[in-house]
């Protein structure tokens, strides 16, 4: 069964340094989102993307944050200047249609020391 | 701005228990919606879909309804099982998902 994948599973990285989480969707969707889930929270929306652009984005993903689907199967995000407030679970999505099913990852765990 | 409110927070039942988990929504004008299960620590395991013209959908010992029109779904556990532990999340769909703080459910044997 197709599913959407993200590596690395958990990265520690020191504060100030650029991340890249990186996510391989399902192949025949279009649409594309990450979320955040800081401990303890809930699942918060970061940003969607479709036709290589971001369509959607919450005042959370600021000018820290990018997003690239760089070829035809990855789909990446960056934060520039982590901070200890990024410390969080990233998980990304995928559906064909806006109708349809989301698929997500299973996340990556940043950790900012 | 779509605002998700499930409840209970928590609920802790014996084994066999029917279970009842509540979601409600505040912009209906949703394509549908999801119900996910996430374990500590884990990812989201997508559990129901529910399109916004159904009224029902069943997987299993899961059932989920939705009345679109007052912004509320429910989810239904038959026969709560010990494995059933775990943080019940809805999620409204307009044009991305926005999720529920949760119900987190604990079973015991």
């Amino acid at each position: 069964e197709p599913e959407v994948t993200q590596t690395p599973s958990h990265q520690v990285t020191q504060m100030g340094q650029e991340v890249i989480l990186r996510c391989v969707p399902i192949s025949n969707h279009l649409y594309f989102y990450w979320y955040r889930q800081i401990l303890g929270q809930k699942v918060e929306f970061l940003v969607s993307f479709y036709n290589n652009e971001i369509s959607e984005k919450s005042e959370i993903f600021d000018d820290q944050f990018s997003v690239e689907r760089p070829d035809g199967s990855n789909f990446t995000l960056k934060i520039r200047s982590t901070k200890l407030e990024d410390s969080a679970m990233y998980f990304c999505a995928s559906r064909t249609l806006m109708n349809t099913e989301a698929f997500f990852g299973q996340g990556t765990r940043l950790t900012v020391v | 701005k779509q605002e998700v409110t499930q409840i209970p927070a928590a609920l802790s039942v014996p084994e066999g228990e029917n279970l009842v988990l509540n979601c409600s929504f505040t912009d209906s004008a949703i394509y549908n919606l999801q119900w996910f299960r996430q374990d500590p620590g884990k990812g989201l395991t997508s559990l129901l879909l529910i399109q916004s013209s159904q009224r029902e959908q069943t997987s299993g010992r899961l059932n989920a309804s939705l009345d679109k029109s007052s912004g509320r779904s429910t989810l239904y556990i038959a026969a709560s099982q010990p494995g059933d532990s775990a943080t019940y999340l809805c999620a409204p769909n307009t044009d991305k998902l926005i999720f529920g703080t949760g119900t987190r459910l604990q079973v015991f044997p």
